[in-house]
């Protein structure tokens, strides 16, 4: 079966640090992968997806990046945090044509 | 005006009763829908997932879709206090897609409540 595996849980950081999530999928190869941010109210706003390795596409101008170095591996990075940044992150994984299968997600407070 | 509109709630019913969470769209190249539950502070959860107008069941879970409305419904039968989470309704293009990913459209959740 497949699994995805997000961290940290929880993370506290102050204005102007770097950031760097880590997301991890098991048991399928090639899946699409996607970063989301969840505010209150908002519901989920996309900010990255990849079909493959390399291959980002950003959805929201803003001070994050994203990267996929391997097949399975997605990171969210920032090299400057801003209070903005604050939030719920999520990552999640699909197959080709089909339904999103999400992390636990992140809370990140930027203080 | 938004692409998938969903009422905020909080919906707040006795245990027992049958829960009608709803989204209504508004472009008709939607063609694959989801219902997700999420837990406070967790993960959304996939609930249900079909691609056609009609009705899918699954245990107390129904999920209905109507593609001439552009209106999806999930209905909850027998709600027990576990069921009390936040719902969204998700809505995709889908299809084998290349550049395109196969990005979900959110609508923002609604909160229920359901008490002893």
């Amino acid at each position: 079966s497949q699994t995805i595996h997000q961290w940290p849980a929880t993370l506290v950081q102050p204005v102007g640090s770097p950031l760097s999530l880590e997301c991890t999928v098991e048991g399928t190869s090639n899946p699409n992968l996607y970063w989301y941010r969840q505010a209150a109210g908002r519901g989920l706003q996309l900010l990255f997806y990849s079909v493959g390795i390399g291959q980002i596409s950003s959805e929201v101008p803003q001070n994050l990046s994203a990267s996929r170095p391997q097949d399975r591996q997605f990171i969210l990075s920032s090299k400057k945090l801003l209070l903005s940044d604050s939030g719920f992150y999520l990552c999640a994984w699909s197959r080709k044509g089909a339904e999103a299968f999400f992390g636990q997600g992140t809370r990140l407070t930027v203080v | 005006q938004k692409e998938v509109e969903q009422d905020p709630g909080p919906l707040s019913v006795p245990e027992g009763a049958i829960v009608s969470l709803n989204c209504t769209y508004s472009n008709s190249a939607f063609q694959y829908f989801m219902w997700y539950r999420q837990y406070s502070r967790k993960g959304p959860e996939l609930l249900m997932y079909t691609y056609s107008s009609g009705n899918k069941e699954d245990g107390r879970f129904t999920a209905q879709v109507d593609k001439s409305s552009k209106y999806i419904s999930l209905f909850i039968r027998d709600s027990q206090p576990s069921d009390s989470a936040t719902y969204l309704c998700a809505l995709t293009r889908g299809g084998i897609l290349t550049g395109g990913g196969n990005k979900l459209t959110f609508g923002t959740g609604t909160q229920l409540k359901v008490e002893l």
